[in-house]
Order: C-alpha cells, then sequence, then structure tokens
C-alpha cells in the first residue's frame, strides 16, 4: 500500500521562505511530484524528484532523500499568490499513475 | 499551449440517473488518467489508458466505466449516481512513449464538478 503525509496546514509571511514537507511509504518508486492547486482549480506541476537531491526551478526547490523516504518543498520569496494546497505526489513502480498526499493548506499573509 | 479540456465543467445530477463526463488530452499525449477528488480531499486515482487500452485501474466504484477512443479523447460513464458521488472529477494526460521530458509529468484539466443530489 502506499501512505503519503504532510502537514494539513501553514502560515507564513510575504516575502518569507517556507517548507512543507512530505513523508511517504510505498511499495515502490518511480519518481515524487509536487504540484500547486488554488481552491476549485486543476492541479499544476511544479517539480519533479527521482534521483536524491535538491531540484531547482525559480523561487521553488524540491529535496528528496530515497532512503528516508522524505521530500520537501521549499518556497522562496513568498508572494500573497502562494497561498494555495501544495500536494506530494508519488509515482509507485511500474506505473504511472500518482498516489497523492492528504496536500498542504498554505496562507500567505502580508 | 494546449491544454486538456474536460466537459461539461459543472454537471447537476438526481441519485439514480447516469452521467458522462468527457476529456480530451493535450495533442500527442497517449496515456489520459482520471481522478476523484471531494471535498477538502486529496485526488484519488480511478482508472487510465494508454493507447485506448485501460493501464492501471484504482478505486473506481462497479457504477462506474470508462474508455478511451480512437481520436485519444476518453469519457467516464458514471451510473445509478449516489450523493456520496458528489465532487471534482479530474482528467490529465501524459506522453509516455518518445517523452520530450523524463518526467512524464501529467497535465491536469479543469476539471468537471458533478453535484449529485
Amino acid at each position: 500500500g502506499q501512505n503519503i503525509d504532510q502537514p494539513t496546514e501553514m502560515t507564513a509571511t510575504e516575502g518569507a521562505i517556507v517548507q512543507i514537507n512530505c513523508t511517504y511509504q510505498t511499495s515502490g518508486f518511480n519518481g515524487l511530484f509536487w504540484y500547486q492547486q488554488h481552491a476549485g482549480e486543476a492541479p499544476t506541476f511544479l517539480s519533479y524528484n527521482v534521483l536524491d537531491g535538491l531540484e531547482e526551478k525559480g523561487r521553488f526547490s524540491s529535496f528528496l532523500s530515497r532512503s528516508k523516504g522524505y521530500s520537501y518543498l521549499l518556497l522562496k520569496e513568498l508572494q500573497m499568490k502562494d497561498s494555495a494546497s501544495y500536494l506530494c505526489a508519488v509515482r509507485p513502480t511500474g506505473f504511472q499513475k500518482l498516489v497523492f498526499g492528504t496536500g498542504t493548506r498554505l496562507l500567505v499573509s502580508p | 499551449a494546449a491544454g486538456v479540456i474536460q466537459s461539461p465543467r459543472h454537471l447537476i445530477k438526481e441519485k439514480r440517473e447516469t452521467a458522462t463526463l468527457k476529456c480530451y488530452p493535450i495533442p500527442r499525449h497517449d496515456t489520459v488518467y482520471w481522478y476523484q477528488q471531494g471535498p477538502g480531499q486529496d485526488p484519488q486515482f480511478l482508472i487510465s489508458f494508454y493507447e485506448k487500452m485501460q493501464s492501471d485501474k484504482g478505486s473506481i466504484p462497479d457504477r462506474f466505466s470508462a474508455q478511451q477512443f480512437s481520436d485519444y479523447h476518453s469519457e467516464l460513464n458514471m451510473s445509478s449516481l449516489e450523493l456520496g458521488d458528489s465532487a471534482l472529477y479530474f482528467c490529465a494526460s501524459s506522453q509516455t512513449s518518445g517523452a520530450a521530458s523524463s518526467y512524464n509529468e501529467q497535465f491536469f484539466g479543469p476539471g468537471t464538478r458533478l453535484t449529485v443530489l
């Protein structure tokens, strides 16, 4: 089975840095994705990790440790528009489907 | 750039009725996925198709069926609707074979909001 955990909610201030953690226990692993989802809208792709280490894309970075079953998404220079849910999703080995975590609702305040 | 198209965007049905949701993937994408997202829940994988063949099956009720057609669009058919079927239904597509990106990331459509009364 698959088990993916994230904090339910986080708050941060505009201009700050926030780290959203994700831990997973899966029967196989073929990559971890982070998606952003605004309320009532489609998830949009942010980042992908399949090897250990840090991937950086502009204000967003994602880290993976496969041995620890752990990933984090780092958001820098927070903007009000970053207020959204952030979904961690694992792609099990041999399958293309995504198994999503519970999602973290981030609220950015002025 | 072209995105995933879903129709209808909103649908209201009564209990025990049927519904058909349509999905048009991004051109040249060969894989289509269906997800169900209840209020305040994470998306749950229902079913996927690769090159018009079912490739994986998740927590899809027996009352639901889906298929992918020759033009790669997909339809999710839902019968004997229940109140608990009220949710956002997302379709996503990806390019699995010969992908330009090694990510095979899934691109999600805007979703169909189904309300069962």
